[in-house]
């Protein structure tokens, strides 16, 4: 079974512009999360979708936002970046949204010059 | 409220030896406190998981002691191995989104 799958693996943007970063959950998992992992912040939760609704959402501003289609595969955008935007996004699945057992992908590093 | 520490930052131990890390809460309301290993390049992976309902969890050489009343909880590797290399974060969530919070993360070196 095929695990979770993040595009693109790299990107490099200028401040300003914005970004849009894919996944595709594994086979059956209808739930999608996605955090952000800095070295000074660690893991931080962004916003997890489930049935194409946005269950939850962490505390990030309104220039961070997501979506999930019917086959449950996300996107999430960021919208005129800022320098503090560089990081690593990882996207995770779970089979269930009563579980915390998150599968998760190997990222997208964003890096915002 | 919302914090998980996680300490220490970096750790170094003999093959063989036991690798602990420690973690530390506030919210009475997380009930799932969960262990992930990461490795370079890789997204994190859920090591082993424990509830409140018990005080100790074990699977193979992985053990998560839970000390409720200290709202602390803690890795336990024994017979590390260079393999083991990794950053390890604790996680906690109490509600019932399972929404998870990371502690910071542990560098673990397991030198030969």
């Amino acid at each position: 079974k095929a695990g979770v799958t993040q595009t693109p693996r790299y990107l490099i943007k200028t401040r300003g512009q914005q970004v849009t970063l894919s996944c595709s959950p594994i086979s059956g998992h209808r739930s999608v999360s996605w955090y952000q992992q800095t070295p000074g912040q660690g893991l931080q939760f962004l916003f997890e979708y489930f049935s194409e609704t946005q269950r939850n959402k962490g505390n990030f501003p309104g220039r961070f936002s997501g979506r999930q289609f019917s086959n449950s595969r996300s996107e999430m955008n960021v919208s005129t970046l800022e320098l503090g935007d560089s990081a690593l996004y990882l996207c995770a699945s779970k089979l269930r949204v009563n579980t915390g057992e998150l599968f998760f992908g190997e990222g997208s590093r964003l890096t915002v010059l | 409220q919302q914090q998980v520490k996680q300490s220490p930052q970096s750790l170094i131990v003999q093959k063989g030896g036991i690798s602990i890390i420690n973690c530390a809460y506030e919210n009475t309301a997380f009930d799932y406190f969960p262990w992930y290993q990461q490795f370079p390049g890789k997204g994190p992976a859920l090591l082993i998981a424990i509830r409140p309902d018990v005080s100790e969890k074990k699977e193979g050489r992985f053990t998560i002691s839970f000390n409720k009343s200290a709202k602390q909880f803690s890795l336990h590797i024994m017979d590390s191995q260079p393999g083991d290399s990794a950053t390890y974060f604790c996680a906690a969530s109490g509600d019932s989104s399972y929404k998870l919070i990371f502690g910071s993360g542990t560098r673990l070196l397991v030198r030969p």
